[in-house]
């Protein structure tokens, strides 16, 4: 079975240009999850999809990220614009819905210059 | 709001040896408990997880224990690889508040051959 697939795994931009993360969670999962990891810490919760439905955005900064699940499939995170902070790893997750246990993509490792 | 609270890192050990790394937690519900391990440049692998009190989980020689009554969930191994360095996170589930995974801050292992 496929796991959790996440593209780019690399990505650099200059300052102040957009960017857009993708994620085609395991087949079946409904729940989705961006986190966004930076150097040395812990994932950091973003956005958590249930379906197509957005049912926790409070961390996700809503004046430069976006995110959409279209037929609560696959989803994109989205950063306009990015700035020098947002260099980190963006990890997506899915789970089933009432399972208690997330897999994870391998990330994209977004570096602002 | 709930919190996963591990030992500081890095840990250096020989190969053999016993480790442990410890983990606390605070949840205002009943949360289930998880450790997460990310080998370099990789993902986050569920490494073990346990679901109530008591509970053991266990997996490639590693252990942990949910212990309620001191709100700790202890990795340990009793003789560690080469091929066992990594960074460890540990992590709560609390299906009461959104499932939401909260991550520990990690912390990296290094065995020394």
């Amino acid at each position: 079975e496929a796991g959790v697939v996440q593209s780019p795994r690399y990505k650099i931009i200059e300052k102040k240009q957009p960017v857009a993360f993708w994620c085609n969670p395991i087949s079946g999962h409904n729940t989705l999850y961006w986190y966004l990891q930076n150097l040395g810490q812990g994932p950091e919760l973003l956005i958590r999809y249930e379906n197509e439905e957005a049912v926790d955005d409070s961390q996700l900064p809503k004046d430069r990220f976006s995110a959409e699940r279209l037929k609560g499939v696959d989803s994109t995170l989205k950063i306009q614009p990015a700035e020098l902070g947002d260099s980190a790893v963006y990890l997506c997750a899915s789970s089933l819905r009432g399972d208690t246990e997330a897999f994870f993509g391998q990330g994209t490792r977004l570096t602002v210059v | 709001g709930n919190s996963v609270t591990q030992m500081e890192g890095p840990v250096t050990l020989s190969e053999e040896a016993f480790l442990t790394i410890n983990c606390t937690y605070t949840a205002t519900g009943y949360p289930s408990l998880f450790w997460y391990v990310q080998y370099p440049g990789e993902g986050l692998q569920l490494l073990l997880k346990a679901t109530k009190a008591d509970d053991k989980g266990s997996n490639k020689g590693f252990e942990a224990t949910y212990r309620k009554e001191t709100t700790s969930f202890h990795l340990e191994k009793g003789s560690v690889q080469v091929s066992d360095s990594a960074v460890y996170f540990c992590a709560l589930s609390d299906r009461g508040y959104g499932q939401n995974f909260v991550f520990g801050p990690g912390t990296r292992l290094s065995v020394l051959p």
